[in-house]
């Protein structure tokens, strides 16, 4: 069975500084990992993926996340906070056969102060 | 626009109403799937399809019907809602059998039973 685990419930940074959202993970097999951000009354959107190869991926809107097999992690970041980034970010896990489910983390709400 | 859309947006209703919250996505995708959204407990699915007359429970399948005649359409079916149905609701759907294909999500349903 496979689980995510974010770490904060509630993350608040400062604009233009670094934000930085944990995620852990739990799978079985070689997973497929992901980044959703849900804006206000919206549904969630993919920020980014990691599936095979490079373990550094890049997402939309400067977010980037690492892969790092040997602490079961893929922490999400930023280096420059923008008031436009204040949302809800969640990390889902996926296994690699094929079958689609996805499991999703508890969520981080990220606020950013003026 | 690829979209997926649910309706309707808000539901207030009473204990044992029987309602359906409809999905429909027009990108051609096989897999489609719901998830209710709770605080603390991020995103649960409840049920899925891989594709047309293909559906299997997910995590929190107890007091909900799916169907699965058309690609495009699949259907949540509450025939005795209970206030512990309360909850936002999201339709998802992607490319079944790709591996990795990301979620495209609806902009949800917010019931609330009485």
């Amino acid at each position: 069975a496979q689980s995510v685990t974010q770490l904060g419930s509630h993350v608040s940074v400062s604009e233009g500084a670094l934000v930085l959202l944990r995620c852990n993970y739990s799978s079985s097999v070689p997973p497929y990992l992901f980044w959703y951000v849900q804006y206000p009354n919206q549904g969630l959107q993919l920020l980014l993926k990691y599936t095979t190869g490079a373990t550094l991926v890049k997402g939309i809107n400067g977010f980037e996340a690492e892969f790092k097999k040997s602490e079961t992690s893929f922490h999400l970041t930023k280096p420059s906070a923008h008031m436009s980034d204040a949302a809800e970010y969640f990390c889902a896990v996926s296994d690699n056969f094929g079958n689609e489910k996805l499991t999703f983390g508890t969520g981080t709400r990220l606020t950013i102060i003026p | 626009e690829a979209q997926v859309t649910q309706n309707p947006r808000y539901l207030i209703t009473v204990t044992g109403k029987k309602l359906t919250v409809t999905c429909s996505q027009n990108m051609n995708h096989e897999y489609m799937s719901w998830y209710r959204q709770d605080p603390g407990l991020g995103l649960r699915q409840i049920y899925y399809s891989m594709n047309v007359e293909v559906t299997d429970k997910g995590d929190v399948p107890e007091g909900y019907k799916v169907s699965r005649k058309e690609k495009r359409n699949f259907p949540l079916i509450l025939e005795s809602p209970s206030p512990n149905q309360t909850s936002l609701y999201f339709c998802a759907s992607s490319f079944g059998g790709r591996i990795g294909s990301p979620l495209h999500f609806g902009n949800g349903t917010r019931l609330t039973v009485t």
